[in-house]
């Protein structure tokens, strides 16, 4: 069966420093896994997405995520933190073809920024 | 290209009453999803229709519908509404490539029961 799993509710971070938010997915198959980021009263954006290429994947506003088969973990980084950056991010896993998709949010990771 | 497209933006009704929620998605994309956000249950999958023809349903009971036009714009209704139908619906345009797909979500509809 496929899930995902947000490690963190809530991550607090000062201006400048690391982010790490964590995702833990489990699926049957080859899954797509995908960042979203949700600023308040707005739609989702696109952050990145691994769809079975490049382990390390690069997305918009400096993040990347690594994809570990291992430790079934799409956890999400960034170097430097923005007060920008403060929002809601989903990790996001499918199993999708072009008849039918799968497709399973994680419960959110709400990110705040410490100037 | 313009992106995805919902309205109205913001939706007051009350219980008992039926509310119906229109979807554009961006030129050339042939598929919609939509789903709820709520703050105790997240974000839940509703249905995914691609070419007019519903493909994928999520786990909601019968007074949530939608079918897609032959312009690929989406509709959504929901009859006889309750109190816990108060949220905001998202919809994504879907763009299917190389095996695998991205949405682009719109920035959602919030609907208020009373």
């Amino acid at each position: 069966a496929q899930s995902v799993t947000q490690l963190d509710s809530h991550v607090s971070v000062s201006e400048g420093t690391p982010v790490l938010l964590r995702c833990n997915y489990s699926s049957s198959y080859s899954p797509s896994l995908f960042w979203y980021v949700q600023h308040p009263n707005k739609g989702l954006q696109l952050l990145l997405k691994y769809t079975s290429a490049a382990t390390l994947v690069k997305g918009i506003n400096g993040f990347e995520a690594e994809f570990k088969k291992s430790e079934t973990s799409f956890h999400l980084t960034k170097p430097s933190a923005h007060m920008s950056d403060a929002a809601e991010y989903f990790c996001v896993v499918s199993e999708a073809t072009s008849s039918a998709s799968k497709i399973i949010f994680g419960s959110g990771t709400r990110l705040s920024i410490r100037p | 290209k313009a992106g995805v497209t919902q309205t109205p933006r913001y939706l007051i009704k009350t219980r008992g009453q039926q509310v119906t929620l229109s979807c554009s998605p961006i030129s050339g994309h042939r598929s919609v999803s939509w789903y709820q956000q709520t703050p105790g249950q997240g974000l839940q999958f509703l249905f995914e229709y691609f070419s007019e023809t519903q493909r994928n349903k999520g786990n909601f009971p019968g007074r949530f519908s939608g079918r897609q036009f032959s312009n690929s714009r989406s509709e959504m209704n929901v009859s006889t509404l309750e109190l816990g139908d108060s949220a905001l619906y998202l919809c994504a345009s879907v763009l299917w490539a190389d095996h695998s797909y991205e949405q682009y979500f719109g920035p959602g509809t919030r609907l208020t029961v009373t």
